[in-house]
């Protein structure tokens, strides 16, 4: 079956510990991206990669990194995670302009 | 920069009832335009797409048109069940990119 996969799909942390939300494609999409989830605002992209190892950041970067080492693999880094990232997050992959969305991450941070 | 308005909801109808939640953009190119859906607990999936002016995309019932005389994407449908409860979201794709602007979200809900 076609999927975007995400894990964990609900996290706990407190502040400042490192954690990584790894998601992984099987359609051999090229272009993936990460984004998160609140109230009010919507979907705001977070990070976006057009291939192995190209990356670009999307309009809310600051505090995530994520790596591209493979095709079908994209892990999202909060090297020191804060309240503020308390969030729903979201993979995503794409050959063409449809973007296939895994199920979320909920993450709290405390 | 590029962006996404759409209607606040949420929008509560009776089944059967007609059903439109209005969405218009600002962007420098020639922007993509989508509808995506979100079920409760669930990732989104695309519901349809536009490409160009004028097109109209279509899907299960739903349809949008390309209108980039009045920059608008509106979503419609002609008679609304309980199962087309869910968030409704807007977004934009720029010609050329791999940027995506999302629209803050429309909560429908049908009662039955």
């Amino acid at each position: 079956e076609a999927q975007v996969t995400q894990n964990p799909r609900y996290l706990i942390t407190v502040t400042g510990k490192k954690l990584t939300v790894t998601c992984s494609q099987n359609m051999n999409h090229e272009y993936m991206s990460w984004y998160r989830q609140d109230p009010g605002l919507g979907l705001r992209q977070i990070y976006y990669s057009m291939n192995v190892e190209v990356t670009d950041k999307g309009d809310v970067p600051e505090g995530y990194k994520v790596s591209r080492k493979e095709k079908r693999n994209f892990p999202l880094i909060l090297e020191s995670p804060s309240p503020n990232q308390t969030s729903l997050y979201f993979c995503a992959s794409s050959r063409s302009d449809t973007q296939y969305f895994g199920p979320g991450t909920r993450l709290t941070v405390l | 920069g590029d962006s996404v308005t759409q209607m606040e909801g949420p929008v509560t109808l009776s089944e059967e009832a007609f059903l439109t939640i209005n969405c218009t953009y600002t962007a420098t190119g020639y922007p993509s335009l989508f509808w995506y859906v979100q079920y409760p607990g669930e990732g989104l999936q695309l519901l349809l797409k536009a490409t160009k002016a004028d097109d109209k995309g279509s899907n299960k019932g739903f349809e949008a048109t390309y209108r980039k005389e009045t920059t608008s994407f509106h979503l419609e449908k002609g008679s609304v069940q309980v199962s087309d409860s869910a968030v409704y979201f807007c977004a934009l794709s720029d010609e050329g990119t791999y940027k995506y602007i999302f629209g803050t979200g429309t909560r429908l809900k049908v009662l039955a």
